[in-house]
């Protein structure tokens, strides 16, 4: 089974900064099988990300991916108040698909 | 607009079998080519996939669960259930149904429910 390792666990930032939130898998993905996702307190996860890069339908552009193999990454350009959640990467390149553990994004 | 409700007690005993169902409104899910999967989350822990299912009836199981999770698919109802056996406390979460993602392939999630929390406590 792939384990996908999230960091940082937290991440403190204000309004209007650059958050970058790193997804490491234990081996190399064939495939651009990795999505992300965002929770917010008591809501299931929302798709924000597909095939490492692509952005789901409704997603504002300050949300991008990128990455390769082993490491990848999900970039938050400029951090409105409702980018305040947690983030959960996945890979659904092997069976059986995985999530990382998840990357906070609190204020400072 | 698609809408996935899942339903099912939301206490269950230690070592009986945990039943939900996923309620499919909005699109059709017997004619679907998408996959349709449970997952769960602890409280406060991260994301794991139980295993999917595809309105053919096609399985297919996390190996963490195989021993003991079912999914099955009723299109006339367009409804899909989740049974996992043999309970414990470890067994408490919060639990999705969901959809796979467009565009196909790839079994990521562009649907969810809104989770319901099973507590297994006696």
């Amino acid at each position: 089974e792939i384990v996908l390792t999230q960091s940082p666990g937290t991440l403190s930032l204000s309004p209007g900064e650059r958050a970058a939130l790193s997804c490491r898998a234990s081996q190399g993905l064939r495939r651009s099988y990795l999505a992300w996702y965002q929770q917010k307190p008591g809501q299931a996860p929302r798709l924000l990300i597909y095939g490492v890069s692509s952005r789901a339908t409704g997603i504002p552009d300050r949300f991008s991916g990128s990455g390769s193999g082993t490491d990848f990454t999900l970039t938050i350009t400029r951090l409105e108040p409702e980018d305040f959640a947690v983030y959960y990467c996945q890979q659904y390149d092997l069976s059986p698909q995985t999530f990382g553990q998840g990357t906070k994004v609190e204020f400072k | 607009q698609l809408h996935l409700q899942e339903s099912g007690p939301g206490l269950v005993k230690p070592s009986e079998t945990l039943s939900l169902t996923c309620t499919v409104s909005g699109a059709s899910i017997s004619s679907s080519v998408y996959h349709w999967a449970w997952i769960r989350q602890p409280p406060g822990k991260g994301l794991e996939c139980l295993g999917g299912i595809s309105s053919g009836g096609s399985t297919s199981y996390n190996p963490s669960f195989e021993s003991r999770v079912t999914i099955s698919v009723d299109t006339s109802k367009s409804q899909f259930s989740l049974k996992l056996s043999s309970v414990t406390a470890a067994d408490t979460a919060v639990y999705y149904c969901v959809r796979q993602g467009e565009p196909l392939p790839g079994w990521y999630w562009g649907s969810w429910g809104q989770g319901t929390l099973v507590t297994v406590s006696s």
